[in-house]
C-alpha cells in the first residue's frame, strides 16, 4: 500500500498565484485532514472532511478552499497566495476501527510551500 | 477548548541519557493521547497512544501513561539512541469520530555520540 501520497513536495509560488496541493489516500479511509506545520506552532488544521461530499474548516482555514468529491482524494486550493502561507503542508488519513475508536491517522511525507 | 502544551525544545542528551518530554493537556471529556515522530525530511509517524486513563503507550523504548488527574501524558525512554534523533509531537483527539487533532507545539531531540 502506498498509503497517504501527497504532490508536488516542494513548490515556489508568487503571491498572488494559485495552486492545488493533492492529496491521495489508497487505504478507504473515510477521515481526511489538511495541516500547516510552522516552527513553534506545531501542526494546525486547515479543514477537515468525514467523507466524500463532507467538509469542514480546522483551526486556520482562511485562503483555503477543499473538496472531496472522492473517498481517496482530498485536494487543498490556495486561492491567492500570500508570504504568510509558507509552510509545510500535511495531509493525513483514518478510519472508525473496530469498536467504534477511530484509527491512528496516516500522514503523507508533506509539501514545502514557499510564497515569494 | 482543547489544547496541548510540550516542554519547550530543543534537548539535547548525550546517548543512553534518560528522556523525559513534558505534555500537558486541557480537554472535556476523555480524549484520546498520542505520541507522534517526525525525523527529518520526512511525514509524522505514530509512535504511541493511549486511550482512556491510566492506560501506558508503548513502543520502542519509548512510553507514556494517561494522566487524567494531571492532565498529563509526559513521553519517557530510559537510554536514548542517535537514531531517536526528531520532532516529538504530543497529540489528543476528541471521541467525535472526525479524526481531527489536536497538537502541541513539538519537542526536539537532538542525541550526541
Amino acid at each position: 500500500n502506498a498509503g497517504v501520497t501527497q504532490t508536488p513536495k516542494f513548490q515556489v509560488l508568487k503571491t498572488g498565484q494559485s495552486m492545488t496541493l493533492q492529496c491521495a489516500q489508497d487505504m478507504n479511509h473515510e477521515y481526511m485532514s489538511w495541516y500547516r506545520q510552522d516552527p513553534g506552532m506545531g501542526l494546525r488544521l486547515i479543514h477537515y472532511s468525514v467523507g466524500a461530499g463532507i467538509t469542514d474548516q480546522g483551526e486556520v482555514p482562511n485562503g483555503y478552499n477543499v473538496s472531496r468529491s472522492t473517498t481517496e482524494d482530498f485536494p487543498l486550493r490556495l486561492l491567492s497566495a500570500a508570504p504568510s502561507q509558507t509552510s509545510v503542508y500535511f495531509c493525513a488519513s483514518s478510519s472508525t476501527g473496530t469498536g467504534g475508536a477511530t484509527s491512528e491517522a496516516f500522514f503523507g511525507q508533506g509539501t514545502r510551500l514557499t510564497v515569494v | 477548548g482543547n489544547s496541548v502544551t510540550q516542554m519547550e525544545g530543543p534537548v539535547t542528551l548525550s546517548e543512553e541519557a534518560f528522556l523525559t518530554i513534558n505534555c500537558t493537556y486541557t480537554a472535556t471529556g476523555y480524549p484520546s493521547l498520542f505520541w507522534y515522530v517526525q525525523y527529518p525530511g520526512e511525514g509524522l509517524q505514530l509512535l504511541l497512544k493511549a486511550t482512556k486513563a491510566d492506560d501506558k503507550g508503548s513502543n520502542k523504548g519509548f512510553e507514556a501513561t494517561y494522566r487524567k488527574e494531571t492532565t498529563s501524558f509526559h513521553l519517557e525512554k530510559g537510554s536514548v539512541q542517535v537514531s531517536d534523533s526528531a520532532v516529538y509531537f504530543c497529540a489528543l483527539r476528541q471521541p467525535s469520530n472526525t479524526g481531527k487533532l489536536i497538537f502541541g507545539q513539538g519537542t526536539t531531540l537532538q542525541v550526541k555520540p
